[in-house]
C-alpha cells in the first residue's frame, strides 16, 4: 500500500461527456502527477502539480485539465470525451521536486475509464 | 525525447527459474525506478536505483549509468511474480516509461 488513493475505481462514460477523477496523495507529499495508460502500453505523463500549480505537461490536448488543492489532493478533468480516452488513469505522488529520492513517485490503484 | 526500451517484451518462466530484464536509455540515467504492475493495474515500487546495485529478497537491480542501462533480476521465480515489469526514468517532473516486460510464471 502506497497511501495514494484514487476514486472512482471504474467509470463508464459516453463520448462527448465530461469526467472528473480524484486522487489523494500520500501523507507528506506535495507533488501529484497524472498518467494515462492505454491497454498494453506503458503509462504516459499527462501533467504534474506542485503546491497547487501546474509543473509540467505532456503531449495531451487542453481538454485534459487538472487542479491541486491546499491539502495536495488533485483532480483530473477530461472534457469532450473521445473513444481513445478509454484507459487506466494513474495518479502518483512524490515528496518534492528538488532532486534525488524526493522525485520518487508512488502510484495509486488507478481509475479505469471506458468511453462508449 | 528520451527513449526507454525494455527487453524482452514477453517472458515465460517455470516456477523456480531465474531471469534478467533489461532497460536501455537513449540519454543519461541519473534517476530510475522499477515497478511491478499487478493484474489489477496497481504499479508497485520495486526499486529506486539511480546507480549501483540493490537487493530486496528475491529481486535485485543494477544500474550502470555510464552505459545507460539497468537490469532487474528475479531469482527463484514464483507465480506471484507474474505481471508486467516497467522501468521508468525520472527527468525533472515526469517519469518516462518503457513498454514493459510481460512475465508469466507457470507452476
Amino acid at each position: 500500500e502506497t497511501g495514494v488513493t484514487q476514486s472512482p475505481t471504474h467509470l463508464i462514460k459516453t463520448r462527448g461527456q465530461q469526467v472528473t477523477l480524484r486522487c489523494s496523495s500520500q501523507s507528506g507529499h506535495n507533488t501529484v502527477s497524472w498518467y494515462q495508460q492505454a491497454l498494453g502500453q506503458g503509462p504516459q505523463f499527462i501533467f504534474q502539480y506542485y503546491r497547487e500549480e501546474e509543473n509540467g505537461r505532456g503531449n495531451f490536448p487542453p481538454r485534459f485539465s487538472g487542479l491541486q488543492f491546499p491539502n495536495y489532493s488533485s483532480e483530473l478533468n477530461v472534457n469532450a470525451l473521445e473513444l481513445d480516452d478509454s484507459a487506466l488513469y494513474l495518479c502518483a505522488s512524490s515528496s518534492g521536486t528538488g532532486g534525488g529520492s524526493s522525485l520518487v513517485q508512488y502510484f495509486g490503484p488507478g481509475t479505469r475509464l471506458t468511453v462508449t | 525525447g528520451i527513449q526507454v526500451e525494455q527487453s524482452p517484451p514477453d517472458l515465460i518462466l517455470q516456477e523456480g527459474a531465474n531471469s534478467t530484464l533489461r532497460c536501455n536509455f537513449s540519454d543519461s540515467v541519473n534517476n530510475l525506478q522499477w515497478f511491478h504492475q499487478n493484474p489489477w493495474g496497481q504499479l508497485i515500487n520495486l526499486f529506486y536505483i539511480p546507480s549501483g546495485t540493490k537487493q530486496n529478497g528475491r529481486l535485485s537491480a543494477t544500474t550502470v549509468a555510464t552505459e545507460r542501462y539497468s537490469l532487474l533480476y528475479i531469482s527463484s521465480s514464483q507465480t506471484t511474480d507474474s505481471g508486467v515489469y516497467f522501468c521508468g526514468r525520472i527527468a525533472g517532473n515526469k517519469l518516462t516509461f518503457g513498454g514493459g516486460t510481460r512475465v508469466l510464471v507457470k507452476p
